[in-house]
């Protein structure tokens, strides 16, 4: 079936290093969120991407939408360890909410 | 605000035995979602809602009922519960379908455990 996919599946960086997670989709997607989830906790929602080649940043996090909306990327610069966690894409296909299977970041101080 | 809150946050079933999952929200929010996490497969939707005494169902529907009768409140129930139904069941909300783009709010989670 249509799904969205993510990786890599974990990620383990050096506090300071770059991370980089990539999300997938076997369809055009309307719209594309990412959410954190810390270890332990729940789906904070971080943002939205709706327009083809859109490229969002919050501080550090850095978030674009593929040219043909099939694609998507979350880029953190000099990771912190306040950004461990597992990292989720989103999309809709048809009436269901997909979300990809998550990047598990993990820092070393 | 108190947000989402789901209750409970832990409970063992033996297979067999049901139970329901109660999520409310305080917010005011339309659309209402119950979602399913297991290891290495993120989160999959199990039924939503858009309104009051409305639900559909989503990826994953088996095994479950859904009912939506107050606004702030949307009831998981699983009937007869089996193993492959041990999970992490989070409730969800937003202002508008998210499909749409618009932010989910999540509960903190239920860890069902089914022996």
């Amino acid at each position: 079936g249509q799904q969205v996919m993510q990786i890599p599946q974990y990620q383990h960086v050096q506090e300071g290093e770059d991370f980089t997670t990539y999300c997938n989709s076997s369809t055009t997607l309307s719209n594309i969120q990412w959410y954190k989830q810390r270890p332990g906790g729940h789906p904070v929602f971080l943002i939205q991407l709706v327009k083809s080649g859109e490229v969002k940043k919050q501080k550090r996090l850095t978030f674009q939408f593929g040219e043909a909306k099939k694609n998507s990327s979350l880029h953190i610069t000099a990771t912190q360890t306040t950004d461990v966690g597992t990292y989720f894409c989103a999309g809709p296909i048809g009436n269901d909410m997909r979300f990809g299977a998550g990047t598990r970041l993990t820092v070393k101080p | 605000n108190a947000g989402v809150t789901q209750t409970p946050k832990f409970r063992v079933l033996k297979t067999g035995q049901s139970m329901t999952l109660l999520c409310a929200q305080d917010m005011n929010h339309e659309y209402m979602y119950w979602y399913r996490q297991d290891p290495g497969m993120g989160l999959r939707l199990i039924h939503y809602s858009v309104g009051e005494g409305t639900t559909a169902k989503g990826e994953v529907p088996d095994g479950y009922n859904v009912s939506r009768l107050k606004k702030q409140n949307f009831l998981l129930g699983l009937e007869s519960a089996a193993p492959s139904q041990t999970s992490v069941y989070f409730c969800a909300s937003s202002y508008k379908w998210t499909g749409g783009g618009n932010e989910q709010f999540f509960g903190p989670g239920t860890r069902l455990t089914v022996l």
